[in-house]
């Protein structure tokens, strides 16, 4: 079966430097992989997804991600943190027809 | 403008209760959802439907029950038997695994 893992459940950064949140899928590649985010007692809201017509993909707020098979990984970054990025954030792969598997997410910490 | 809404977003219970959380969408998806989240277990699926009048078990289904008999609707009852209820409760709805869930704000139910 399809999983992801998430690396870190917490991480700090500070304003302005390079975030870097952590996924890996098993070893199967996936059609699509979601990231997404969510802010203190929201739902969750897409940040970007792949879907194999580009291995880096740009999503909102200044994230993107890199699809990467030979290391099974599909890591979030954004060059430059902003306090409004404080969230958590999830990664999601699917699991059979029109179900998804999350992460256990990462909860970004922007100091400042 | 096309979303998903849960109601309330805050839910006291004594235990012992049943209760209804409410998700309603006007998305026209045919899926959806219902997630349960708790701090660092990330979201666990409780039910989910892929069509009018049909509904599966997700990983966590003991002590819920829903109903699908309009494709807007999709209310959980939390029963008595759920041993440990206090959470955060998610609904999404999805049209195709390409575009993802659409997720609503939650609704966090609290059982004394």
């Amino acid at each position: 079966a399809q999983s992801v893992t998430q690396l870190g459940s917490h991480v700090s950064v500070s304003e302005g430097a390079l975030v870097l949140l952590r996924c890996n899928y098993s070893s199967s590649v996936p059609p699509y992989l979601f990231w997404y985010v969510q802010y203190p007692n929201q739902g969750l809201q897409l940040l970007l997804k792949y879907t194999s017509a580009a291995t880096l993909v740009k999503g909102i707020n200044g994230f993107e991600a890199e699809f990467k098979k030979s290391e099974t990984s599909f890591h979030l970054t954004k060059p430059s943190a902003h306090m409004s990025d404080a969230a958590e954030y999830f990664c999601a792969v699917p699991s059979g027809t029109y179900k998804y598997i999350f992460g256990t997410g990462t909860r970004l910490k922007v100091l400042a | 403008d096309g979303g998903i809404t849960q109601s309330p977003k805050y839910l006291f219970r004594k235990e012992g209760q049943n209760v209804t959380l409410s998700c309603e969408q006007n998305l026209n998806h045919d899926a959806m959802y219902w997630y349960r989240q708790d701090p660092g277990q990330g979201l666990r699926l409780i039910y989910y439907s892929q069509i009018v009048n049909d509904f599966q078990k997700g990983d966590i289904a003991e002590g819920y029950s829903v109903s699908r008999e309009k494709k807007e609707s999709f209310p959980l009852t939390v029963t008595s038997a759920q041993k440990n209820p206090t959470a955060f409760y998610l609904c999404a709805s999805s049209v195709s695994d390409f575009y993802g869930y659409t997720f609503g704000s939650g609704t966090r139910l609290t059982v004394v």
